[in-house]
Parts: structure tokens; C-alpha cells; sequence
């Protein structure tokens, strides 16, 4: 089935530590690519977004995402996390094939501690 | 404030009632979209709107659940005969263009007693 996975569910940081969640996808052909996050008690919002060329993209706050089309995925990182990055993350599919849905992760918890 | 609007943003309602909920999208955005989310879940695509007409519906969406988006701005989500599995997360979100790229509401939280 067509999905999207993101591997760690739960992920807990030391301010100032490097971030990296795993986001891949089982969808074929062209794809668009997007991480949202959740800030507590907020609405999702666009982190960044991957359409087409340079497959390193940067968004707000010091993210940035790299789309490796040969392993179908599309990971978020940040050099150093901060506390006010304590949220929900999640990786999202918009894909040629699968109609108008923009399609999620399950979503990854991040809680960064001072 | 033009961002998407959700009303009521909650909604305790009894089983077997009927509910709506109402979304306004961003002004110049002629695509709308539902979703629902459960605790520990992202988002799950319901329907999808360009302008007034429903061109995408999940196999999420039982005949309980209606959506209407009569002239192209707002829409409702209905569900009728309402049950404990429906208590969710019910999401919209508006877009100008069929990139993906969606701008999100705040969400109406549904709980059926």
C-alpha cells in the first residue's frame, strides 16, 4: 500500500543537539514533499517544501530536508536544536498518482529539554 | 485575522446526533480540504474541493459523512448518527494551487459520549 513512514515516533534532545527524522515513502512517479509541524496548542504549519530541483531545501528556523529520490526519502534536520523546537513534525506526500490528497506520517514528537 | 477559520472549535456531542462543522478557507483559495486526526496520527485525507465541486472523497468517508461546499467558499462537514469512533480531530485547509501545499485551520475537536 501507498504510505508515508516516518521511523521515530518519539525523539528526545538536549538543547543544542543535532536533529534528524527519517521520513520515507512507498509512492511512485512524481511526488511533491513537505514536513509540517505542530507547535503545542497551534495549528499545522509548513516547516518546508520540495517540488523540483536543488533536492536540499531549507525552511524556516534553521530546517532544511534532503529528497534522495533513489531511497524514496525526504529527512528533516537541524543542526541544533533549540527548546522553542519542542513539537509535533510531520512528513507529508503529495503524489502524481494518488489523486488531489496531500498525504501524512504518522508524525514524530520531538521534545527538546534545556 | 485571514487565515483558515473552523467553527465551533469543539463540539460534545451524544451518540447517535447529528454534527456540523464549518470551515472558512482562505479568501483566494478555490481548494479545500478535510481531514481528520486521531491522538498519535497524522492527518487522514477526507475530501477535497476546487471550488464548489467534490472531486476526491477517502474510502475514510462512510455514508454518515457529508461535505458541501455550495458556492465556492465555505464548506460544512456533516456527520449524521453520530458514534464514539468518530471522536476526532477534524482539520481543513485551503490551498491556491494543486502543488499540496496547504494552509491549515485550527481544527474543531469532536467528542461523542
Amino acid at each position: 500500500a501507498q504510505s508515508v513512514s516516518q521511523h521515530n515516533h518519539h525523539v528526545i534532545l538536549s538543547e543544542a543537539a543535532s536533529l534528524e527524522l527519517g521520513c520515507n515513502y512507498s509512492y511512485g512517479g512524481t511526488v511533491n514533499l513537505f514536513w509540517y509541524v505542530q507547535y503545542p496548542g497551534q495549528h499545522l504549519q509548513l516547516l518546508l517544501k520540495y517540488f523540483s530541483g536543488d533536492p536540499l531545501v531549507k525552511g524556516i528556523k534553521g530546517f532544511e530536508a534532503e529528497f534522495i529520490k533513489s531511497k524514496f526519502s525526504f529527512n528533516l534536520r537541524k543542526p541544533s536544536v533549540q527548546w522553542s523546537d519542542t513539537a509535533e513534525y510531520f512528513c507529508a506526500v503529495n503524489a502524481e498518482r494518488s489523486g488531489y490528497a496531500l498525504n501524512f506520517g504518522k508524525g514524530t514528537s520531538l521534545l527538546v529539554t534545556p | 485575522d485571514t487565515g483558515v477559520s473552523q467553527n465551533p472549535r469543539h463540539k460534545i456531542t451524544k451518540r447517535g446526533q447529528n454534527v456540523t462543522f464549518r470551515c472558512d478557507p482562505i479568501s483566494e483559495h478555490n481548494r479545500l480540504y478535510w481531514y481528520r486526526q486521531t491522538l498519535g496520527q497524522g492527518p487522514e485525507f477526507l475530501t477535497y474541493f476546487q471550488n464548489e465541486a467534490q472531486l476526491e472523497k477517502s474510502r475514510l468517508l462512510s455514508d454518515r459523512f457529508s461535505a458541501e461546499r455550495p458556492k465556492g467558499s465555505f464548506s460544512t462537514l456533516e456527520i449524521q448518527r453520530t458514534e464514539q469512533g468518530d471522536s476526532a480531530m477534524y482539520l481543513c485547509a485551503s490551498s491556491p494551487h494543486g502543488t499540496g501545499e496547504l494552509f491549515f485551520g485550527e481544527g474543531s475537536r469532536l467528542t461523542v459520549l
